[in-house]
């Protein structure tokens, strides 16, 4: 199975701030990697898939790069509302698999 | 626009079996495979396996082996997800998911006695 190391687990910023979330994999997976927001007693919301690939309709703050097994997800000018967890997660092989999460808080 | 719609929540004794539906709509449901992860509380996101609605063919993953189930309807583009022997450590949020894109709402199943 292809692991996802997440880093950091959390993450403390303020309003305003630019932030950045690695997620490394432990095989090559191309750019088969998506990015994931969830909200307390909400499902998953997906932000970015095939590594740099904006949803519809998830405003453009929100950028990823990467390839191979290296990745970043950067949140840019914090808002209140981008308070959430944020979870890798690598779909270019079954078993897909999940970073174990960033739980970006206020400061 | 594309959605899948989950069934609502369950609350199951230990031993007992319990099925989750998710209904797709505004896509042609065989044309993408459909994935079923779950969420312990306060926990990340465990994927649990795949189904071809095409097909019907399905991968699990090993911790779940010999307990899952995953069928689909194709008529009513519903895709089931089962799950045998429930015990304590089932209690989650279990959710469909259309790749890494579009997900359901997610369905709370409570196992206790």
């Amino acid at each position: 199975d292809i692991q996802m190391t997440q880093s950091p687990s959390s993450l403390s910023a303020s309003v305003g701030d630019r932030v950045t979330i690695t997620c490394r994999a432990s095989q090559d997976i191309s750019n088969y990697l998506a990015w994931l927001q969830q909200k307390p007693g909400k499902a998953p919301k997906s932000l970015i898939y095939a590594a740099s690939s904006l949803q519809s309709g998830v405003p453009s703050k929100f950028s990823g790069s990467g390839s191979g097994t290296d990745f970043t997800l950067t949140i840019s000018s914090l808002q209140p509302e981008d308070f959430a967890i944020y979870y890798c997660q690598q779909y270019n092989a079954y078993p897909y698999t999940f970073g174990q999460g960033t739980k970006l808080e206020i400061k | 626009q594309v959605q899948l719609v989950q069934s609502g929540a369950e609350v199951k004794k230990p031993g007992a079996s319990v099925k989750v539906s998710c209904k797709a709509s505004g896509y042609t449901f065989t044309r993408h495979h459909i994935s079923w992860v779950r969420q312990a509380s306060g926990q990340g996101l465990e994927w649990m396996g795949w189904m071809d609605p095409d097909s019907g063919d399905t991968g699990y993953a090993q911790k779940f082996q010999g307990r899952v189930t995953m069928t689909r309807s194709t008529s009513i583009s519903t895709a089931y997800m089962e799950l045998s022997s429930l015990r304590s450590e089932d209690t989650a949020v279990y959710y469909c998911a259309r790749g890494p894109k579009v997900w359901g709402q997610g369905t709370l199943v409570s196992v206790s006695s």
